[in-house]
């Protein structure tokens, strides 16, 4: 079956750096990506990895390794408003979107 | 980026009912797809919409349930029907341009409360 897992939730304090881990296991690989949910709206696109290695955008960096089915999206000086779900999803052989459940990243002040 | 509009935006509904959600996008995109996602869980993909023909549907489930229309390239409809309170979710309506995967956009969503 297809699976992808990321933490569930995760807390981190305004200004500092975290990294939320999502690993993967699919049928097929045509690309990895990184959305952001705030509570009640629709998700909104964030990062979009198919080769390896990292790619930085801003304050938010996403990386993949494909050989381990291995990715994490890293956010530095961290802001309040940063405070959201990031979902993780693999386009699959299909090119249909498989999703994983989503981290809750909490900031404290 | 695309600009996707859903409405309603929520509703409450008694059982037994149905609701139409409509969804209007700003591009000639191909591909438009519906998403239930439930509290706390992953997006799940409902169905593909296809113009002018039957929407594709993921396994679990069924055109009586959850009837599709896409008449034309930029506005398609999700329909629940016979609700009950297991219904009860965020239904999405997203967009995707053909040939590109690179991105895919998503409407504000409805929020559906069945009673």
């Amino acid at each position: 079956g297809q699976n992808i897992d990321q933490p569930t939730e995760m807390t981190a304090t305004e200004g500092a750096i975290v990294q939320i881990n999502c690993t993967y296991q699919t049928s097929g690989f045509n690309g990895l990506f990184w959305y952001q949910q705030h509570a009640g709206e629709a998700p909104t696109f964030l990062s979009y990895n198919v080769l390896d290695g990292l790619e930085e955008k801003g304050r938010f960096s996403s990386f993949l390794s494909r050989s381990k089915g291995y990715s994490y999206l890293l956010l530095k000086e961290l802001q309040m408003k940063d405070s959201a779900s990031y979902l993780c999803a693999v386009l699959d052989s299909n090119y249909q979107l498989i999703w994983g459940a989503g981290t809750k990243l909490i900031i404290k002040p | 980026s695309a600009v996707i509009s859903q409405k309603p935006s929520r509703d409450i509904c008694q059982r037994g009912t149905s609701l139409t959600i409509q969804c209007q996008v700003d591009s000639q995109v191909t591909m438009m797809f519906w998403y239930r996602q439930q509290p706390g869980q992953s997006l799940t993909l409902i169905a593909t919409a296809n113009q002018g023909s039957e929407a594709t549907y993921e396994s679990g489930f069924v055109i009586d349930k959850f009837p599709i229309s896409r008449p034309n390239l930029t506005f398609s409809t999700l329909t629940v029907s016979n609700m009950s309170p297991e219904d009860s979710s965020i239904y999405l309506c997203s967009e995707r341009l053909a040939g590109d995967y690179h991105e895919q956009f998503f409407g504000p969503g409805t929020r559906l409360t069945v009673l």
